[in-house]
């Protein structure tokens, strides 16, 4: 089964200009989650969606960033205008959340991450 | 406020041997998930192995099990028979019931030499 895929690997733009990035989630999960990782701060979710609709933004850093979730297959982290302050990895992750949560769980999956580097 | 404590920075480990990372957390819930990832230098993170707050068996998978300890609120990773390529980042992670987030802990790096 193909695992969660996000695009690009690499990214390295100037300072100013507008940074997309990509995720697939594996087929089938409800949930998305948009993660950045630096050495600093750890792992610090930025936003999730269920269902498409996104559930908690308050990881976002400001309004410099935006994600959607046109469909249950596609997502973007927009970044416009990026800085070199978001240099980091994104990640994207995917997982299959039941309804009124249950005893089980089901891990989130990630991707590859693309590494971020605006100069 | 849920939090993951792993107060283990670096670990190194000699082939073959086992080795603990610890990993503490802190929630009033009853009902919770705590999942184990791994992070090699490549960059991906990898899902090793879940622990249900109410499962009677601690968790294994392969060469990984988790120690959970609910009274101490601990779930600590064992790894058996440590290879060279268990060298990485681990990092533990709680979910809430009804919540489909993860809070992560800091991590830990294991070294694993010949």
């Amino acid at each position: 089964d193909a695992g969660v895929i996000q695009s690009p690997r690499h990214e390295v733009t100037e300072m100013g200009q507008e940074v997309t990035l990509r995720c697939k989630p594996i087929s089938g999960h409800n949930s998305l989650f948009w993660y950045r990782q630096t050495m600093m701060r750890g792992l610090e979710l930025l936003i999730y969606f269920n269902n498409n609709v996104p559930i908690d933004d308050s990881g976002m850093p400001e309004d410099r960033f935006s994600a959607k979730m046109p469909n249950a297959s596609f997502s973007t982290l927009k970044i416009q205008p990026s800085e070199p302050r978001d240099s980091a990895v994104y990640f994207c992750a995917s997982s299959y959340h039941t309804p009124g949560g249950g005893k089980g769980y089901q891990p989130q999956h990630f991707g590859d991450g693309t590494r971020l580097s605006i100069l | 406020a849920q939090k993951i404590t792993q107060t283990q920075p670096g670990m190194f480990v000699q082939e073959k041997e086992a080795v603990t990372l610890d990993c503490t957390y802190d929630t009033s819930d009853q009902s919770y998930g705590l999942f184990w990832y791994k992070q090699p230098s490549s960059g991906e993170m990898i899902f090793l192995i879940y622990q249900g707050s109410y499962d009677e068996q601690n968790a294994t998978e392969g060469r990984y099990s988790l120690n959970f300890q609910k009274a101490r609120k601990s779930a600590n990773l064992v790894i058996s028979a440590s290879q060279l390529g268990d060298s990485a980042m681990y990092f533990c992670a709680m979910r809430r019931t009804g919540y489909s987030t993860l809070t992560f802990g800091k991590g830990t790096m294991l070294l694993v030499s010949p």
